[in-house]
């Protein structure tokens, strides 16, 4: 079946590390995002990327990276600057073209500090 | 940039009853309205969605309408379900590949 695959579900970070989320999609799409999700606050970009080897910076880049090396794979690194990182990440895709078309989720990273 | 707002909140409907949920854009060029829907531990499910180019859509108990010229569109759900509870976004998207999204309502639906 067709999908996007975040893993791992859950993920704990200590005091100064770095920690990568992935993502996987199969669905031979162009375009792949990272969004943060906080209660109340529906979901905030991160970073988006519409082709290979670019990406550019949503709204709230800051203390986030990413890297688009292959189409099927945008994984996302929480840096040790990010000083408030507890959240639930959504990763999502979609075809590009001259009109916009529904963007399909992955099941989420939940990721909490220990 | 496109500021898109979500009312209510919260809702509680008795099973059976309708629910509606608005939301309003600012930016004119958008042009796509996509509705999800969010249980609890999942990723957000795309439910219906509607063009600039449509007033309305409807699909089995859900239907969406659009009013460009207010700059709102609405979610409509019709003899609600228990298993309709969940956490509902709106979006919105002008073709440049980027969308922006509501706050959520979450809903519970009252057997």
């Amino acid at each position: 079946d067709g999908g996007i695959t975040q893993s791992p579900k859950y993920l704990f970070r200590k005091e100064g590390q770095n920690v990568t989320l992935s993502c996987e999609q199969n669905l031979n799409h162009d375009a792949m995002y990272w969004y943060r999700q906080d209660p109340g606050q529906g979901l905030r970009l991160i970073y988006y990327s519409q082709i290979v080897n670019d990406f550019q910076k949503g709204d709230i880049a800051e203390g986030y990276s990413v890297s688009r090396e292959k189409k099927e794979s945008f994984p996302l690194t929480v840096t040790s600057a990010q000083k408030n990182p507890t959240a639930f990440y959504l990763c999502a895709s979609t075809m590009t073209g001259a009109f916009s078309q529904p963007q399909h989720f992955g099941d989420g990273t939940r990721l909490s500090i220990l | 940039g496109e500021n898109v707002e979500q009312h209510p909140s919260t809702l509680s409907v008795q099973e059976g009853d309708s629910a509606v949920i608005k939301c309003t854009y600012s930016d004119s060029a958008s042009n796509y309205f996509p509705w999800y829907k969010q249980e609890l531990g999942k990723g957000p499910q795309l439910i219906i969605d509607i063009r600039s180019n449509v007033g309305e859509k409807k699909d089995q108990r859900i239907a969406v309408t659009l009013n460009k010229t207010a700059k709102h569109f609405s979610l409509h759900i019709t003899e609600t379900q228990p298993e309709d509870s969940a956490v509902y976004f709106c979006a919105a998207s002008n073709s440049g590949n980027q969308f922006y999204f509501g706050t959520g309502t979450s809903l519970t639906v009252i057997p």
